[in-house]
C-alpha cells in the first residue's frame, strides 16, 4: 500500500527565517508529485508538480521553491518567510502517466501546518 | 477567474437530513469531477467523483448529479450523520489541466 508521510507536522517561524518542508511517498514508483497551499478555511492553490527526479515545474509565485532530489521525495522551502506564508502546507502524489488528463486521483498527506510570525 | 464556484460557503443540517451541495463550472473542456472530503487539521480525500459522460454517480449515501449543458453538479449526503461534518471541495480537470478546487463548502450535521 502507498504510503505520504509529510514532515514537520507543524511550524512557528519569524519572518525573515528559512523554512524547509518534505514530504515522502512509499511503495509507489515515480508518481505525479504536487505540493499545495491552503489559508485557513480556504480553498487549495496548487504551488508546484513534478512528474519525474529533477524536474519541478511551478504553478504560482509566492517566494518559495521546491525540488525532487529521490524519486520519491519532495522539498518545499524558501529562504525568508513572509507573514502571507502561513497556512496549511499540503503534499499529494497521484498515479504517473496521464498528466493533466484529468483521470488521476490525487492523494494528500496529513499536512504541515505552518504559522509565520 | 474562478473556474470553479461552490455554495453555500457553510451548510448546517439536523441529523438525517439530505444536505446539498452546488458546484459550478466555466470551462467547458473540464470532463472529470471529483468531490474531496476534508476533515480539520487533516488533508483532503477523494470521496466520490463523477466524469462529464454520465449524469448521476451514487457511493454509499453520496450522490453526484450532474448537468453538463448547465455546467454545474451537486453532492447530495443522503441521511447525514454527525461524522459527515466536514469541508467538502468539489474539483474538476480536462485534459493537460490542473485540477482546479473550489472554494469549499463547510458541513456541519447536528445531532
Amino acid at each position: 500500500a502507498q504510503t505520504i508521510h509529510q514532515w514537520p507536522v507543524a511550524e512557528i517561524k519569524a519572518v525573515g527565517s528559512p523554512l524547509s518542508l518534505g514530504c515522502t511517498i512509499k511503495g509507489k514508483s515515480s508518481p505525479n508529485l504536487y505540493w499545495y497551499w491552503q489559508a485557513t478555511g480556504g480553498t487549495l492553490q496548487q504551488l508546484f508538480y513534478s512528474i519525474t527526479v529533477g524536474q519541478v515545474e511551478s504553478v504560482v509565485q509566492l517566494n518559495l521553491s521546491a525540488s525532487r532530489p529521490k524519486d520519491d521525495q519532495f522539498i518545499l522551502s524558501t529562504e525568508k518567510l513572509l507573514l502571507s506564508h502561513s497556512g496549511f502546507y499540503l503534499c499529494a502524489w497521484s498515479l504517473d502517466g496521464d498528466w493533466g488528463g484529468g483521470q488521476n486521483t490525487l492523494y494528500f498527506g496529513a499536512g504541515t501546518r505552518l504559522s509565520v510570525l | 477567474q474562478q473556474q470553479v464556484r461552490q455554495s453555500p460557503q457553510s451548510l448546517t443540517v439536523w441529523e438525517g437530513e439530505t444536505a446539498i451541495l452546488n458546484c459550478s463550472y466555466e470551462n467547458s473542456a473540464f470532463d472529470y469531477f471529483p468531490w474531496y472530503q476534508q476533515f480539520p487539521g487533516e488533508g483532503p480525500a477523494l470521496l466520490i467523483a463523477i466524469r462529464s459522460v454520465s449524469d448521476k454517480k451514487e457511493d454509499g449515501g453520496f450522490t453526484i448529479f450532474f448537468n453538463k449543458r448547465e455546467k454545474n453538479l451537486s453532492l447530495h449526503i443522503k441521511d447525514s450523520q454527525p461524522g459527515d461534518s466536514a469541508t467538502y471541495f468539489c474539483a474538476a480537470t480536462g485534459f493537460a489541466s490542473a485540477l482546479t478546487f473550489g472554494s469549499g463548502t463547510k458541513v456541519i450535521v447536528l445531532p
